[in-house]
């Protein structure tokens, strides 16, 4: 099926450990982003890539990187967790790099930190 | 102050009932964009405006520039309707990517 997939859905981590959220679109978007959602507060943006091998910071970056592997792949790395990135995290993509066009978003991890 | 206000943040109704979901917002935009996250997570995406009015089958959505407003309407409010309402705005402050989430309004519609 067309559209965003992330994996894995859920995720439990030790403080400290680290892990890769995987992130693929196959309606070739050019515009990739990662979103973490907590309670009681708006999605807020991780990290985006307007095109294929580019990459920015987006509000709240400290403690995650990413990778733009391709136009269709885009990964969130937490090198060290923590139990403040307990939360829930949606990848999302767009057609094209400017514009006013919609969003396509994955269905969601849920990463618990302990 | 955010600057994405939604309102209410919580809406209970019968079904059939024609609901009203509000979204302030503070800022100059280039977008505003409606959302919808089910119970089981997932955000799907309902409306972009940029000026004027939309309709999809029972919802529309209006938008006011001047007044920095936007509505979500339901018209014959369904159970299947139950779900987050998110209004989410795009700057023309802080560059084409930057969307700014309201919290949300969680709409349950009892049969």
């Amino acid at each position: 099926n067309a559209g965003v997939t992330q994996t894995p859905k859920f995720q439990v981590l030790k403080t400290g450990q680290s892990m890769t959220l995987q992130c693929a679109q196959d309606m070739n978007h050019n515009s990739m982003y990662w979103y973490r959602q907590d309670p009681g507060m708006g999605l807020r943006l991780i990290y985006y890539s307007a095109s294929e091998g580019t990459t920015d910071k987006g509000e709240v970056p400290n403690g995650y990187n990413v990778s733009r592997l391709n136009k269709r792949e885009f990964s969130l790395r937490l090198e060290s967790a923590a139990p403040s990135q307990t939360s829930v995290y949606f990848c999302a993509s767009r057609l094209p790099r400017t514009g006013n066009y919609g969003y396509t978003f994955g269905s969601g991890t849920r990463l618990t930190v302990v | 102050k955010n600057e994405v206000e939604q309102s209410p943040q919580n809406l209970t109704a019968q079904e059939g009932e024609f609901i009203t979901i509000n979204c302030s917002y503070s800022v100059g935009i280039s977008a505003l964009h409606w959302l919808q996250q089910h119970p089981g997570g997932g955000i799907v995406s309902l409306f972009m405006l940029s000026s004027g009015k939309k309709k999809h089958g029972r919802l529309i959505a209006t938008i006011n520039i001047q007044e920095k407003h936007s509505s979500l309407h339901i018209t014959a409010s369904h159970p299947r309707d139950s779900a987050v309402y998110i209004c989410a705005v795009r700057s023309t402050n802080f560059g084409n990517e930057k969307l700014t989430f309201g919290t949300g309004t969680r709409l349950t519609i009892i049969p």
